[in-house]
């Protein structure tokens, strides 16, 4: 069973830092692009952030909102998906999902960890 | 960036009738090298998830009632409920994943009438 799960998310205060972590099973994580993307408490959906298979060159390409803060890695070895956030503000607040595309079945998600930034 | 420009904002439809809900792209999202539009469709309630219901613009993920269906090609596209139950009361989301910024539609808010 295809499995992304999410963690890492909770309270943190303005500038604050937080890393969180994308746990993947049932595929072939080492072949999957991978993408972040953000809700805001009653807003749409916002992609955040995509990174490339170590193959492709495991290059990350962030939005303008976060570029320069937050910084997306990856380990192969355990399948895991990282958003490293620095310099956090109030409007980072958000149900923070990673996601990625199968050729198959097309888009898939995880069912998000929450992120607060307040003083 | 793609802009998706998701129509309209919100509707009321009775049960039983039809919703149709349209998705227009900035730019297409359909890949000419394998003729398939990257262009996804997904239903959202209070707290949780997107849930995934139309991929590829017109495939419907397993078990997804067939009374959801995906149409449209290139920079056009619909969702359409065609008889509307008490549980497709959500928010509807459209998202174009064929090119960095993933982009999303702005919602369709659906309620019961």
């Amino acid at each position: 069973e295809v499995q992304l799960v999410e963690s890492g998310g909770g309270l943190v205060k303005p500038g604050g830092s937080l890393r969180l972590s994308c746990a993947a099973s049932g595929f072939s994580f080492s072949d999957a692009w991978m993408n972040w993307v953000r809700q805001a408490p009653g807003k749409g959906l916002e992609w955040v952030g995509r990174i490339k298979t170590i193959t492709d060159g495991g290059t990350a390409d962030s939005a303008a909102p976060v570029k320069g803060r937050f910084t997306l890695s990856r380990d192969d070895s355990k399948n895991m998906l990282y958003l490293q956030m620095s310099s956090l503000k109030t409007e980072d607040t958000a149900v923070y999902y990673c996601l990625t595309v199968f050729e198959t079945t097309g888009p898939f998600w995880g069912r998000g960890t929450t992120v607060t930034v307040s003083s | 960036d793609t802009v998706m420009t998701q129509s309209p904002g919100s509707l009321a439809v009775s049960l039983g009738e039809r919703a149709t809900i349209n998705c227009e792209s900035s730019q297409t999202v359909l890949y000419s090298s394998n003729n398939r539009n990257y262009l996804a469709w997904y239903q959202q309630k209070p707290g949780q998830p997107p849930k995934l219901l139309i991929s590829w613009a017109s495939t419907r993920e397993s078990g997804v009632p067939d009374r959801f269906s995906g149409s449209g090609s290139g920079t056009d596209f619909t969702l359409t409920i065609s008889s509307l139950q008490a549980d497709d009361a959500a928010v509807y989301y459209c998202h174009q994943y064929y090119s960095i910024p993933f982009t999303f539609g702005g919602g369709t808010k659906v309620e019961i009438k």
